[in-house]
């Protein structure tokens, strides 16, 4: 079965940190990676993506690296907020799924102030 | 914007009844997903649909249904609820691409 495979579960960072949160997956054939952001009480909304032709993605304070070669991705948060504290869920997706996307587990992210 | 609602945001049954959630997306997307989340689980699909009349069994299809006779309208039917279904359910739409568009969730509670 196709996996997706997400850690740490939950995260607490203060004001200013640098949360990680990593993923790592096994079949070859994936071609988009998106992390889903997901706030109490919201469905998962599309955070940022990255294609495996690159190794970073960063958009505002939001930044994805990307390893090809060990089938490992992550998201890093800058000068992480209050407010960024969500449910973040890595994906994966490859043209041949019939457009569906393998979710990992999610991670809850505190940001104390 | 794309909107994709779903018709309660709460709901409480009993055991053994049976359960309708229903879902519209107001961009004439073609594919529909419906996906439970529990904790620790993540998100599930149950059941996808890529055209009107069409469906596709997900990771854990067992004791769900689904209907899509509209191109916005997508269906999750729950035959004979049980207590084991108690979740939280999460209807997407998507055009012929990888982005997947979640309306806010239905909070099921099976007694």
């Amino acid at each position: 079965q196709q996996q997706v495979k997400q850690s740490p579960q939950s995260l607490i960072v203060q004001k200013g940190g640098i949360p990680i949160i990593n993923c790592a997956y096994e079949n070859t054939a994936f071609d988009y990676f998106p992390w889903y952001q997901q706030f109490p009480g919201k469905g998962p909304a599309l955070l940022i993506a990255i294609r495996p032709d690159v190794s970073e993605k960063k958009e505002g304070r939001f930044t994805i690296s990307f390893n090809k070669s060990a089938k490992q991705f992550s998201l890093h948060i800058m000068d992480s907020q209050p407010g960024d504290s969500a449910t973040y869920f890595c994906a994966a997706y490859s043209g041949g799924s019939n457009y569906k996307l393998t979710f990992g587990k999610g991670t809850l992210l505190t940001v104390n102030p | 914007d794309v909107k994709v609602t779903q018709s309660s945001r709460y709901l409480v049954k009993r055991t053994g009844e049976k359960v309708f959630l229903e879902c519209v997306q107001d961009m004439d997307h073609e594919n529909m997903f419906w996906y439970r989340q529990d904790p620790g689980l993540g998100l599930r699909l149950i059941y996808f649909s890529y055209d009107v009349k069409m469906k596709e069994k997900g990771d854990i299809p067992e004791g769900y249904s689904v209907s899509r006779e509209k191109k916005e309208r997508f269906s999750l039917i729950l035959e004979s609820a049980s207590t084991n279904q108690t979740s939280m359910y999460l209807c997407a739409s998507s055009p012929l691409s990888d982005t997947q568009y979640f309306g806010p969730g239905t909070r099921l509670t099976v007694l």
